[in-house]
């Protein structure tokens, strides 16, 4: 079974920092691509970032380019997103996700919150 | 980038009654390769992450009530929940995975008339 859990959300002022990760079991983390997309409070899930299967290529939304560093382990099965200099905007709950034969597997979210 | 654009933004269905949740794409989302459009549908209720429906537009996830069904190749897609059911209540999203940046509509918020 897909398995996929967030940690490393938070409370954080404008202009700070934090790291999330994701952690992947039930399948094999090394074959896929994985994303990041978050889910404002009360709109819909917006894509935020992609990394290959081997890390060698990322892809950024624009909104968070220049900002945040997707990355990945695959001796640990982790996915990681480097958020900084972050804003309110960026509010949100982050999921990683896996697309694999056509389905999106989802992780249960990590809250992040930036307010001074 | 892919625009998915969903239609109606809410519905209120009698249980037992049909409900029909329209998205269109800007651009195809079939791969001419597989002959698959790259096309999920998802369930989201308050406080959980979004729950797969349906892939490739038209298979339905492991689990899911033969209710829910889904259809449309190209740029026209549709999903339908033959006979509401009170389980139901909820916003649903259409989403495309043929290109980066992966893109999703804007949401059908589901209700009980």
């Amino acid at each position: 079974e897909v398995q996929l859990v967030e940690s490393g959300g938070g409370v954080v002022q404008p202009g700070g920092s934090l790291r999330l990760s994701c952690a992947a079991s039930g399948f094999t983390f090394s074959s896929y691509f994985m994303h990041w997309v978050r889910q404002a409070p009360g709109k819909g899930p917006v894509w935020v970032s992609r990394v290959s299967s081997d890390g060698s290529s990322t892809t950024y939304a624009d909104s968070v380019k220049g900002r945040f560093t997707i990355s990945r382990d695959n001796a640990k099965n982790t996915l990681y997103l480097q958020m900084n200099s972050l804003r309110a905007e960026d509010t949100a709950v982050y999921y990683c996700v896996c697309y694999g034969s056509g389905r999106g597997y989802w992780g249960q979210g990590t809250l992040v919150s930036v307010s001074s | 980038d892919i625009v998915m654009t969903q239609s109606p933004d809410s519905l209120a269905v009698s249980l037992g009654e049909r409900a029909t949740i329209n998205c269109k794409s800007s651009q195809t989302v079939l791969y001419s390769s597989t002959n698959k459009n790259s096309l999920t549908w998802y369930q989201q209720k308050p406080g959980q992450p979004p729950k797969l429906l349906i892939y490739w537009a038209s298979t339905r996830e492991s689990g899911v009530p033969d209710r829910f069904s889904g259809s449309g190749s190209g740029t026209d897609f549709t999903l339908t929940i033959s006979s509401l059911q009170a389980e139901d209540v909820a916003v649903y999203y259409c989403q495309q995975y043929y290109s980066t940046p992966l893109t999703f509509g804007g949401g059908t918020k589901v209700e009980i008339k």
